[in-house]
């Protein structure tokens, strides 16, 4: 039982142009959301979060959207710079619950193209 | 602040073998977890430690996985009798407020 879904496995977009990465959940108890980025050989390094509580958080290059009646979440790059070229994880959080933990996707693999 | 370090980063061992996996968290964090990670799949997490208790372990194997977080020193994740479904990398995270959770660069164990 997938609860986190990233559908595309991966994407690929020209330098310069917006990446949107896209992530659904279903367990409706999830209200805090996580982005990471992955290199190949290295940990996941935390990006940006947005709690329920919000729709939208920026940072920097770095956008996340929330649509909770849709149980979905998006993440935009703007603009895509070759280094962003990494696996990108969906994570999300019952923070109701005691133990914290996240829940991830299986991730989405983006290639910026120069 | 040195970020989260883990050791060792690579491990072999033969199947029936112990495999001990430590993780030593920023400064100042007092929460650690541990994930895991099979190829193509997304993090699992396994559990989450505070100093000397185990709050959760519902992501862990029953039989011959076990954690600690001592108070003194790194967590460790300790595998007894590895098997090749083990395999696998494991990746340990801590966090200020159990929110952000900052991971290490894990230790991709190999059983052969």
């Amino acid at each position: 039982d997938q609860q986190v879904k990233q559908n595309s496995p991966s994407l690929s977009v020209q330098e310069g142009r917006i990446s949107i990465l896209n992530c659904d959940y279903t367990n409706s108890m999830f209200d805090y959301f996580l982005w990471y980025k992955k290199y190949p050989a290295e940990g996941p390094t935390f990006l940006i979060s947005i709690s329920s509580i919000k729709d939208k958080n920026e940072d920097g290059r770095f956008t996340v959207f929330l649509n909770k009646s849709a149980k979905h979440l998006s993440l935009h790059i703007v603009p895509s710079q070759p280094g962003d070229s990494a696996v990108y994880f969906c994570a999300a959080m019952d923070s109701g619950g005691s133990n914290y933990k996240l829940t991830f996707g299986k991730g989405t693999l983006l290639t910026v193209n120069p | 602040n040195a970020g989260v370090m883990q050791n060792p980063r690579h491990l072999v061992r033969r199947r029936g073998q112990e495999a001990r996996l430590r993780c030593s968290p920023m400064k100042g964090h007092s929460h650690v977890y541990w994930y895991r990670q099979l190829p193509e799949e997304g993090l699992k997490f396994m559990v989450y430690l505070q100093k000397e208790n185990i709050i959760d372990e519902s992501g862990m194997p029953k039989e011959r996985f076990s954690a600690e977080f001592p108070k003194e020193g790194p967590s460790i994740l300790r595998i007894q009798q590895v098997v090749r479904g083990d395999s696998a990398a494991y990746f340990c995270a801590s966090s200020p407020n159990n929110y952000e959770q900052y991971f290490g660069p894990g230790t991709r164990l190999t059983v052969t």
